[in-house]
């Protein structure tokens, strides 16, 4: 079975202050995908990144930028001065890498809140 | 480009009553996913098709049923509506079967069950 832990629940930062939003997960699977969604209060989810499981590489977009650790299974996201338009719901999720093992399975999620 | 549509947007039943949603995949995409995210909840995988079978089922309640047709869209059905199934549905597409693990998500329907 596949899982996602997030284990901060809610985070309040200051504008322009980073800020990191852990993810752990476990599986079975040794070919797997990890994502990141957004959702905003509007409701919709927003794809942020996807790394497949031989992909370590970091990855940086802008001020978003993304650590995925296979030793520790860990893919946190961290944020570079933080903007009040980033506070949003942040979801990690994992899926296996083929079709009948395709769906996505959620974390928690972590409320973001960037005050001003 | 076209992304997954959904509707009706928002919906609102009475308990007891029947509700359908409809998805419309992405053109060319040939699976359908569905997730259920109840209020401060993670999204819930419910079920998926692939060239109009079911390819996996999640939790997914009796009342429910869902099927994907010739072209590709796909429809949950609701029956016996409970206050605990309102809640925001989305719908996400792909193609392969899912083998290239991008579900692009629709906006979402939210289902409010008086």
């Amino acid at each position: 079975a596949q899982k996602v832990t997030q284990a901060q629940t809610e985070i309040s930062v200051v504008e322009k202050e980073d800020v990191t939003l852990d993810c752990v997960y476990e599986t079975r699977d040794t070919t797997y995908y990890l994502f990141w969604y957004k959702q905003p209060p509007s409701g919709e989810l927003v794809f942020l990144i996807r790394r497949n499981s031989f992909d370590e590489q970091n990855e940086i977009s802008g001020r978003y930028s993304w650590n995925f650790q296979k030793s520790t299974s860990s893919f946190n996201f961290t944020i570079t001065a933080s903007q009040v338009v980033d506070s949003a719901v942040y979801f990690c999720a994992l899926s296996g890498s083929t079709g009948a093992n395709s769906k996505l399975t959620f974390g928690k999620g972590i409320t973001l809140s960037v005050r001003p | 480009a076209a992304g997954v549509i959904q509707s009706p947007r928002h919906l609102i039943k009475e308990k007891r009553e029947t509700a359908t949603l409809k998805c419309y995949p992405i053109p060319r995409h040939d699976t359908v996913y569905w997730y259920q995210q109840g209020p401060g909840q993670d999204p819930q995988f419910l079920i998926s098709f692939y060239e109009k079978m079911q390819s996996d089922k999640g939790s997914i309640p009796d009342r429910f049923s869902a099927q994907q047709f010739s072209d590709y869209h796909s429809e949950l059905n609701m029956s016996s509506l409970e206050l605990g199934d309102s809640a925001l549905y989305f719908c996400a597409s792909s193609r392969g079967g899912g083998e290239y693990n991008e579900q692009f998500f629709g906006p979402g329907t939210r289902l409010t069950v008086l």
